[in-house]
């Protein structure tokens, strides 16, 4: 089983600032299958990211995702207070999903 | 557009058997695999299993023997049955789907509002 941890655990920062969000996978893992969310208080998990690095449907340009291997990245170039939120990575393999323990982006 | 909807029994004791309900409104339902994901209260994600509308399953190891996915493919349902719950399982459970084909397989595109399942004696 592929163990993601991200980091930091929790990010303060003001409006408009930039955030940069960490997933390590215990082992490398194919780009196509790891995804990032976005969780608002009291609702579901949105996707925002599939393949790394694409964008899924209705997701402005403000949010992006890089990486390869075991390292992958989500970053949000001008946070929006919509965006102070928890996000996950989560990853496909083997006929498992895994998810990242999150990482809370909360206003500074 | 595709919504989930979901219900089931919201308070259980220790021992007994979790049911929950999720429909498929506005959606194909072929074409796709449909998971069921729990969250404890303020903790992260984690995956119970999937079927199609064939009924080919897959579950996470660390629940297969308590945990039951059936799907009723002329109306568009998927159920969950979880049995011998104990505390440890309450959390909030929600349905999503998982496209089979195209750019986005394997991520969860679409998820239904969430159900809270409080197991307390």
């Amino acid at each position: 089983e592929t163990v993601l941890t991200q980091s930091p655990g929790t990010l303060s920062l003001s409006p408009g600032q930039r955030a940069t969000l960490s997933c390590r996978a215990s082992q490398s893992v194919s780009s196509t299958s790891l995804a990032w969310y976005r969780q608002k208080p009291g609702q579901p998990p949105r996707l925002l990211i599939y393949g790394a690095s694409s964008r899924a449907t209705g997701i402005p340009d403000r949010f992006s995702g890089s990486g390869s291997g075991t390292g992958f990245t989500l970053t949000i170039s001008r946070l929006e207070p919509e965006d102070f939120a928890v996000y996950y990575c989560q990853h496909y393999g083997n006929s498992l999903f895994t998810f990242g323990p999150g990482t809370r982006v909360d206003i500074k | 557009q595709v919504q989930l909807q979901q219900w089931g029994t919201g308070l259980l004791k220790p021992s007994e058997t979790l049911s929950l309900t999720c429909a498929v409104y506005g959606g194909s339902f072929r074409g796709y695999y449909w998971s069921w994901i729990r969250q404890p209260p303020g903790k992260g994600l984690g995956w119970i299993g999937e079927i199609n509308h064939t009924g080919t399953t897959n579950y996470n190891p660390s629940l297969e023997s308590r945990v039951t996915i059936s799907v009723d493919t002329s109306n568009k349902q998927i159920f969950l049955r979880m049995s011998f719950v104990t505390a440890a399982d309450t959390a909030v459970y929600y349905c999503t789907r998982t496209p089979i084909t195209g750019n986005t397989v394997n991520v969860f595109d679409i998820w239904g509002q969430g159900t809270l399942v409080t197991v307390s004696s």
